[in-house]
């Protein structure tokens, strides 16, 4: 079974200042790995996405996230912190079931953005 | 275009009560995904439709669970005899057709609380 790892449950960085949520996975075989926001009180939004093409991934609102097979992992990064980056981040593995695929979520990762 | 709609956005009942939620994907999105988001459970799949069938109810907690698709469109999940601690929010996602490279575009959600 697929499942991912979000090794911080809250970060807090200057804005200004770079962007480190960290994600580890297993998988039986090469995953489709996922990061997702969600602001308060509102829906998921998809930031990127990693099919097993590029490695170094970019998305949206300048993040981007490295596919790095060797250490399972899927790190979500950003170089400068904006205030508007404040929200809960979840890195995703997409399980397979008889004819289609499920999302697996991470615990989640509270991203607080200071002044 | 329109994305994922979910109704209603709130919904209080009280215990033992049952409750109705409905989802509209995006048109034209044959895999539908119910998930359940709560405080205690992170976000949980909940049950997976391809069209009009769901090959995979695994995630549903009960039997008081219940959800059925028509049309390949609109969604219900039905939950009997409601629980305190099926409080949670309950999320809706659509794909296009369901692969492990899809990305799952998620509604709003509703947020039901039991008293």
């Amino acid at each position: 079974a697929q499942s991912v790892t979000q090794l911080d449950s809250h970060v807090s960085v200057s804005e200004g200042t770079p962007v480190l949520l960290r994600c580890n996975y297993s998988s039986s075989y090469s995953p489709s790995l996922f990061w997702y926001v969600q602001h308060p009180n509102k829906g998921l939004q998809l930031l990127l996405k990693y099919t097993s093409a590029a490695t170094l991934v970019k998305g949206i609102n300048g993040f981007e996230a490295e596919f790095k097979k060797s250490e399972t992992s899927f790190h979500l990064t950003k170089p400068s912190a904006h205030m508007s980056d404040a929200a809960e981040y979840f890195c995703v593995v997409s399980q397979m079931m008889d004819s289609s695929y499920k999302l697996i979520f991470g615990s989640g990762t509270r991203l607080l953005v200071r002044p | 275009g329109a994305g994922v709609s979910q109704s209603p956005s709130n919904k209080v009942t009280e215990k033992g009560k049952d409750v109705e939620l409905r989802c509209d994907p995006i048109s034209g999105h044959t895999a539908l995904y119910w998930y359940r988001q709560s405080l205690g459970q992170g976000l949980e799949f909940l049950i997976y439709f391809q069209g009009n069938s769901a090959p995979d109810k695994s995630g549903l907690p009960s039997d008081r669970f219940s959800a059925e698709r028509t049309g390949g469109s609109v969604s219900t999940l039905t939950i009997q005899r409601t629980q305190q601690e099926d409080s949670a929010v309950y999320l809706c996602a659509s794909s296009s057709q369901g692969f492990s490279t899809d990305t799952q575009y998620f509604g709003p959600g509703t947020r039901l609380t039991v008293l």
